[in-house]
């Protein structure tokens, strides 16, 4: 099966900084990567599907790009509301492995 | 509006059969491009996919836990359901159910994508 890691596994930035978080596929996975938000204590929100398309109702801060392997995930501006968890998930195919994740906070 | 609502006992004694069930409300269990979810996530871990059902019955499940799964569909109560077997306290954890997006090929479904809507989670403790 195909692993799925995530650098760094936390950060910490002050409000305004650009934020970028990567995900890594072991096997080539195209652009079939899909982004997720978990707020402390509340239920994962998709922000981001087909490695760079932009959920519906997301902030335009939020960006995605990569294929193949190596996908990032970038906060153009970082905000106090963006203090979360950010989960990567691979769905080229069975399993639908999500990545360790990385947590993000506010310098 | 689409909303997923997991029940069940949150409460499973170790060895026993953990069993939960997702209603969907405001959209249809057979809607032609979804797909139907779980997820776990242990007490401070990250997220773990369970299996995803179509409402044909077509199942998807992790290969690490599917000795022990079963997903299944009600179409005529628009709930799909989780069953676990021989649960030991490593299986707490919370439980999500949520929709997972196909994309329409025509004359086929894609398999299963992203997971767009999530329901609010239930905790399951497996403790005696």
């Amino acid at each position: 099966d195909i692993q799925m890691t995530q650098s760094p596994s936390s950060l910490s930035a002050s409000v305004g900084d650009r934020v970028t978080i990567t995900c890594r596929a072991s096997q080539g996975i195209s652009i079939y990567l899909a982004w997720y938000q978990q707020k402390p204590g509340k239920v994962p929100k998709l922000l981001i599907y087909g490695a760079s398309t932009l959920q519906s109702g997301v902030p335009s801060r939020f960006s995605g790009s990569g294929s193949g392997t190596d996908f990032t995930l970038t906060i153009s501006s970082l905000q106090p509301e963006d203090v979360a968890t950010y989960y990567c998930q691979k769905y080229n195919n069975a399993p639908f492995t999500f990545g360790p994740g990385t947590k993000v906070e506010i310098k | 509006q689409l909303q997923l609502q997991e029940s069940g006992p949150g409460l499973v004694k170790p060895s026993e059969t953990l069993s939960l069930k997702c209603t969907v409300s405001g959209d249809s269990i057979r809607s032609r491009s979804y797909y139907w979810g779980w997820i776990r996530q242990a007490p401070g871990k990250g997220l773990e996919w369970i299996g995803t059902i179509y409402y044909s019955g077509t199942t998807y499940y992790n290969p690490s836990l599917q000795s022990r799964v079963t997903i299944s569909v009600d179409t005529s109560r628009n709930q799909f359901s989780l069953t676990l077997n021989s649960v030991t306290a490593a299986d707490t954890a919370v439980f999500y159910c949520a929709r997972q997006m196909g994309t329409d090929l025509g004359a086929v479904i894609s398999p299963p994508n992203w997971f767009d809507t999530w329901g609010q989670g239930t905790l399951v403790t497996v403790s005696s």
